[in-house]
């Protein structure tokens, strides 16, 4: 079976450090994916992470554990422009299908 | 620049009525899908190609269907539009992104999204 969780919303403040939780189960795992969506925009690629551990770009910072299922985002710095969805998506090695959480909903207030 | 773009951005159709939703890439990626996001399901596979003429249903395929005939273009039919297919569609295509292990990765590269009202 294949099942992706993340928590619906979350708010946080400007300049301040949001970490976005996600748990999966996926038959032939093999990779996880951040991406972000705007609202009434497309889904831009954030991260990628296939080995444990943790992977950096500027500001936003994404996490692996395989044996636990699990992956954060880390938004650091946040600004108001971070206001959007992040969703979480686990890459199934069985036809190379990348299957999407509902999507996190952050709000940075001021 | 290469990009991915969607036809038409918005649609409003009757039920019962077919509709082609046109998803053309640029990219000259293999690999092309067809997702559908609503409120509180987030996006769900509904078909995808590995290039020209290969198919494949995704978990919501029931109701919709693709044809590959060529590289650049993926067009989404629904046959006979239902009140349930309301919804925003969104093509993507991918390339292959490698990790630090050396191992290759398909990043989906999302169009604009398609806007389809069935009333």
């Amino acid at each position: 079976g294949q099942n992706i969780d993340q928590p619906t919303e979350m708010t946080a403040t400007e300049g301040a450090i949001v970490q976005i939780n996600c748990t999966y189960q996926t038959s032939g795992f093999n990779g996880l994916f951040w991406y972000q969506q705007h609202a009434g925009e497309a889904p831009t690629f954030l991260s990628y992470n296939v080995l444990d551990g943790l992977e950096e770009k500027g500001r936003f910072s994404s996490f692996l554990s395989r044996s636990k299922g699990y992956s954060y985002l880390l938004l650091k710095e946040l600004q108001m422009k971070d206001s959007a969805s992040y969703l979480c998506a686990a890459l199934s090695k069985y036809g190379g299908k990348l299957i999407f959480g509902q999507g996190t909903e952050l709000s940075v207030k001021p | 620049d290469a990009e991915i773009t969607q036809s038409p951005r918005h649609k409003i159709t009757e039920t019962g009525r077919q509709v082609t939703l046109a998803c053309h890439q640029t990219w000259n990626h293999n690999n092309m899908f067809w997702y559908r996001q609503d409120l509180g399901h987030g996006l769900r596979l509904i078909h995808y190609s590995y290039g020209v003429q290969d198919t494949n249903k995704g978990e919501v395929s029931d109701g919709y269907s693709v044809s590959r005939s060529n590289t650049e273009d993926l067009p989404l039919t629904l046959e006979s539009a239902a009140s349930s297919q309301t919804s925003v569609y969104f093509c993507a295509s991918s390339e292959t992104l490698l990790d630090r292990g050396g191992n290759g990765a398909n990043v989906l590269t999302f169009g604009a999204g398609s806007r389809l009202t069935v009333l």
